[in-house]
Order: structure tokens, then C-alpha cells, then sequence
């Protein structure tokens, strides 16, 4: 298995505070990416990273801002969460138009 | 543009029937493409891929047979067991921007009874 942790793996907040999502790889693969999960419309890109400082938006980004200082780790921010952004966020790895690999989720829940 | 479309689910078999998810897709150019399974509580997992027309992707008793003609990845396997149960989501790989983007079809939610 590919070694992608996430952290926290669940986490309750309350609307308008910020929220940091963690994600974590030691396979040294160049592109990271963040999805969200939600019943019926199975898995969207937030945002992805192609390098270390290189990052570009997906197809649901408002919202979302990511940041990527070092090759291992991709960190997803809620700068003011919303109930809308309640939902399971998948991290995945890959290494240059290869298989992409998939970390455990985090269950976020706004109230 | 690129997306994927899939049987809407729940699907409910008994074990040991045969399966069969069906995908379409829309793509511009010629991308590859995959089935994941996600298992209760986890991530999703590459189950199997087909990178160019006609090739057939296997893997765990599953087969799937990439139609360019009929732009169709249809997931099978001959007889289903218990542990197959999970949710099966079809996807295209989709090179924009000089990265490899996955689209994703909404998945389908297979359960086995014994």
C-alpha cells in the first residue's frame, strides 16, 4: 500500500472557523491531490499540486485554499468553514500520468 | 468536455451471480481508464485499467474491456462473493494543464448477500 496518512481523521468545527486538513506521503510522488465526497456526486478535485509551490484548482475550489511547502506534505484550509463544506475528504499521490493512490479520508462535519 | 457515467445503484446480488457495472464515457483524445472500489471506512483502492482501446483490464476475478466504438468500460465478474460488497466508481484520466487529472462517475453501491 501507498504510504498517505491524513490527518485528523475526524474532526467536528463550528461554521466560520478555519479548518487545516493534513495530508501526508512517503513516496516521494510529484502530484498531490484533495477531493471532497458527497452522496450523488461521487468524488470532485479541489485543488491539486504538481510540486512543491506548484498548486492549481480543481473543479470545486471556492472556498478552499491548499498549500504545499515541502515534496511530503499537502495541506488543505477552510478559511471559514461552512455546513456546506460537511463532507469526507480524500488525499491522493501520484507519480506522472500513473495510478493515482488514495489516503483513509477525513470525516469533517460543520454544525 | 470529459466526464463519466455510470448504472445508478443500489445494486443487491446474491453470491455467486454474475456482475456487470456499466460506464460510458466522454473524452476528448484517448485517455486511460480505471474502476476503484471503496470498501466500507476506507479510501479508495485502484481495482483495475485499461490505457488504450481494446486492452481488458483484470484483477480479483473482475474484468472490464476498454470500446472505443462504444466508449464503454462495463464492469463484470462471473460470480460474486460476500467481500465484494462496496462501492465501484468508473473514471478517465483527463491530462489538462500539463497534469493528470481523474473524472469520476458517481459510483455504484454493490451488495452480496449470502
Amino acid at each position: 500500500d501507498a504510504g498517505i496518512t491524513q490527518s485528523p481523521r475526524h474532526k467536528v468545527t463550528e461554521t466560520g472557523t478555519p479548518v487545516t486538513l493534513r495530508c501526508h506521503q512517503t513516496e516521494n510522488h510529484r502530484y498531490m491531490y484533495w477531493y471532497r465526497q458527497d452522496p450523488g456526486h461521487g468524488l470532485r478535485l479541489i485543488h491539486y499540486s504538481y510540486g512543491v509551490k506548484d498548486t492549481d484548482k480543481g473543479e470545486v475550489s471556492d472556498g478552499y485554499s491548499v498549500s504545499r511547502s515541502k515534496t511530503e506534505d499537502f495541506l488543505l484550509t477552510l478559511e471559514s468553514a461552512t455546513s456546506s463544506q460537511t463532507s469526507v475528504y480524500f488525499c491522493a499521490i501520484s507519480e506522472s500520468f500513473e495510478t493515482q493512490y488514495f489516503g483513509p479520508g477525513t470525516r469533517l462535519l460543520v454544525l | 468536455g470529459n466526464s463519466v457515467t455510470q448504472m445508478e445503484g443500489p445494486v443487491t446480488l446474491s453470491e455467486e451471480a454474475f456482475l456487470t457495472i456499466n460506464c460510458t464515457y466522454t473524452a476528448t483524445g484517448y485517455p486511460s481508464l480505471f474502476w476503484y472500489v471503496q470498501y466500507p471506512g476506507e479510501g479508495l483502492q485502484l481495482l483495475l485499467k485499461a490505457t488504450k482501446a481494446d486492452d481488458k483490464g483484470s484483477n480479483k476475478g473482475f474484468e472490464a474491456t476498454y470500446r472505443k466504438e462504444t466508449t464503454s468500460f462495463h464492469l463484470e465478474k462471473g460470480s460474486v462473493q460476500v467481500s465484494d460488497s462496496a462501492v465501484y466508481f468508473c473514471a478517465l484520466s483527463a491530462t489538462q494543464g500539463g497534469s493528470e487529472k481523474l473524472v469520476f462517475g458517481k459510483g455504484t453501491k454493490l451488495t452480496v448477500n449470502p
